[in-house]
């Protein structure tokens, strides 16, 4: 069955350090994957995506991500954190997305706290 | 251009009784998704609809149900409310497309959420 692993519940980093989310994946076909953020009693906002091409993947608020294939993972990383960036993060992949039919499998989410 | 918009933002109920969320999508999207979210389970998906069809249905029992209008504009209406329906109610759309290939407009972007308590 498909699924998303974010292994990581809460992570607590400093202001101005880097930062690197966890993401694992299982689908059989090819993925595409999505990281969303979340701020407490707010939607989800897209950071960025993967369909297809260069495996490392530029988003918005200076956040990165690499697909890599061989390890069915999709880390989330941001060089230096602000203390803007605490929030609750989630990784997803689309299932049969495109076409027919499409809907997100979702993980559990890692929250992040930035200390000053 | 205007996202996704949900209404209400906020619903109080009581058990055993129904509400209707409405979700208008971002201007020429014509997929909207919903999904729930709750401390317990997570993020889960509901159902898609596409031009007044619902293409895809999650795993849900049948008092969770949807539908879509002809502008695109989506409702999701749950009967017979249970404390465990107490969630953040997500609608997202896209611009997928049925019969291409999936790509990046197939992107959902999510709205601010109805949170739904039920007492």
């Amino acid at each position: 069955a498909q699924s998303v692993t974010q292994p990581d519940i809460h992570i607590t980093v400093s202001e101005g350090a880097s930062l690197e989310l966890r993401c694992n994946y299982s689908y059989g076909a090819t993925p595409y994957l999505f990281w969303y953020v979340q701020s407490p009693g707010q939607g989800l906002q897209l950071l960025l995506k993967y369909f297809s091409g260069d495996t490392l993947v530029q988003g918005i608020k200076g956040f990165e991500a690499e697909f890599k294939r061989s390890q069915s993972s999709f880390n989330l990383r941001k060089p230096s954190v602000h203390w803007s960036d605490a929030a609750e993060y989630f990784c997803a992949v689309g299932i049969n997305y495109g076409g027919s039919q499409g809907n997100l499998i979702f993980g559990k989410g890692t929250k992040l706290s930035v200390k000053p | 251009k205007a996202g996704v918009t949900q209404t209400p933002r906020y619903l109080i109920k009581t058990r055993g009784q129904q509400v209707t969320l409405s979700c208008s999508p971002i201007s020429g999207h014509r997929s909207v998704s919903w999904y729930q979210q709750t401390p317990g389970q997570g993020l889960q998906f509901l159902f898609e609809y596409f031009s007044e069809t619902q293409r895809n249905k999650g795993n849900f029992p049948g008092r969770f149900s949807g539908r879509q209008f002809s502008n695109s504009r989506s409702e999701m209406n749950v009967s017979t409310l249970e404390l465990g329906d107490s969630a953040l109610y997500l609608c997202a759309s896209s611009f997928q497309i049925p019969g291409t290939s999936g790509g990046p407009r197939d992107t959902q972007y999510f709205g601010p959420g109805t949170r739904l308590t039920v007492l």
